[in-house]
């Protein structure tokens, strides 16, 4: 059974930096895309990127590329989503799941519950 | 803005035919395929429709998907109050280089 388990909810200040997880099991992580959603308090759903675990190739989508970043540990079959600085406006539930098909396009078809990250002085 | 546009909401009654619309261009719907999610509040998203048509195994054929052009369609029949959900959008967009979902049509069933 594939499961995509998250790290619980987070509560940063402003500056700070942060590092969220994703645990996959059930599957041969380190041959499928796995990647993130955010989706801000009340709205839609926005791609964050991918990551293809076996060579760590990374694609961000233009509105995230430089404000975080994607990474993997194959051997532990962990994802990541990293920030160096957090803003208030990353308060946001962030989702990992894995990636079905081509990275531009495939789909998420297993999600992990998300994580709350939320950033407030 | 969402590049992909969608109904804010939608309704139905039990046991109608109910059919979400999904406007797009011809960057995006127009050359890719398209997926749609169902989010049920305080959920995470899960897959219902993948590739325009195809359903992932254990979503009943209740649920439908097509794609004409730069418009993609989710189709539900037999309405149920379960349905009650955000249903969301998504696909690759070349011009942007950028997965691009819809805001989400939030389906009531009365």
């Amino acid at each position: 059974e594939v499961q995509v388990v998250q790290s619980g909810a987070e509560v940063k200040k402003p500056g700070e930096s942060l590092e969220i997880s994703c645990k996959a099991s059930g599957y041969s992580f380190s041959t499928y895309w796995i990647g993130w959603v955010r989706q801000l308090p009340g709205k839609g759903l926005e791609w964050v990127g991918i990551i293809w675990p076996d060579d760590s190739d990374t694609r961000y989508s233009p509105s995230f590329q430089g404000q975080v970043t994607i990474s993997a540990d194959k051997a532990i079959s962990t994802a990541y989503l990293q920030w160096s600085r957090l803003k208030a406006s990353d308060t946001a539930t962030y989702y990992c799941a894995r990636l079905s098909g081509s990275a531009s396009r495939g789909h998420f078809d297993y999600w992990g519950r998300g994580t709350l990250v939320s950033v407030s002085s | 803005q969402s590049v992909l546009t969608q109904p804010p909401s939608a309704s139905g009654t039990p046991g109608q035919r109910v059919t979400l619309s999904c406007s797009g261009g011809s960057s995006n719907i127009g050359i890719n395929t398209v997926n749609w999610y169902q989010q049920f509040p305080g959920t995470a998203p899960k897959l219902l429709i993948y590739s325009n048509d195809q359903r992932p195994s254990g979503v009943p054929d209740r649920f439908s998907g097509s794609r004409s052009g730069t418009s993609a369609s989710l189709a539900i029949s037999g309405l149920q109050s379960e349905d009650e959900a955000t249903y969301y959008c998504g696909t690759w967009d070349d011009s942007l280089n950028d997965v691009v979902f819809g805001g989400g049509t939030n389906l009531t069933v009365l």
